[in-house]
């Protein structure tokens, strides 16, 4: 997979708003996931989206593609403490490729 | 949901020994992957397996060899440790036949004294 480059660097916000974070990436893909760490912890797969695809949501997630401008953008909605981590997108060229991981947006929900 | 298992989560190391890491992935996942995370590094990839044999290589050391065997388990074999191994290491699986998606273990952090 090639490396997604994740905007902003940190965001910090108060419990309950939305945050949004986005992914630039610079070449074709099959496909773009999004995985989320928390401090020292396993990464989780959040959402993955097809090239073919514009949007796709799933619970407090919103997750859009713009393959004519090699963008993406993660939406999570009423934000809880327990979003706080950092959170990484992979763009895909389909394969079975290992992962290339960026720096991350690394998000702190405010109590 | 069964999850990835990793073994030992925790492990302590003197410089130039050697170390064995273990890797169960999730039932009917066939495809193993290894990953490196130094202190405040994001994950780097070092190598995966598919079917027990190699499909993917990156910035793994030549100290450091993998294997996954015929149960689909994987084991991580590290030699000659230097301080600049210590770091959390994960394994990931994934399904093949069009899924995508790679399910991540909950990592051995390695220190090297």
């Amino acid at each position: 997979s090639q490396q997604g480059e994740e905007d902003p660097q940190a965001l910090s916000i108060q419990e309950g708003e939305n945050a949004t974070m986005n992914c630039s990436y610079k070449t074709s893909i099959n496909n773009l996931q999004w995985y989320r760490q928390n401090s020292g912890r396993g990464l989780v797969h959040l959402i993955l989206i097809r090239s073919n695809e514009r949007e796709k949501h799933s619970g407090r997630l919103r997750v859009t593609l713009d393959t004519s401008k090699k963008s993406s953008s993660l939406l999570i909605t009423a934000s809880r403490a327990a979003d706080t981590a950092s959170y990484f997108c992979v763009p895909s060229g389909g394969g079975a490729d290992g992962l290339t991981f960026g720096k991350g947006t690394h998000l702190i929900i405010q109590p | 949901a069964a999850g990835v298992i990793q073994s030992p989560r925790h492990l302590i190391k003197e410089k130039r020994e050697t170390a064995t890491l273990k890797c169960y992935p999730i039932p009917r996942h066939d495809t193993v992957y290894w990953y490196q995370q130094g202190p405040g590094q994001d994950p780097q990839f070092l190598i995966s397996f598919y079917e027990k044999m190699q499909s993917d290589k990156g910035s793994i050391p030549d100290r450091f060899s993998a294997q996954q065997f015929s149960d689909y388990h994987s084991e991580l074999n590290m030699s000659s440790l230097e301080l600049g191994d210590s770091a959390l290491y994960f394994c990931a699986s994934r399904r093949a036949g069009g899924r995508y998606e790679q399910y991540f273990g909950p990592g051995t952090r390695l220190t090297v004294t």
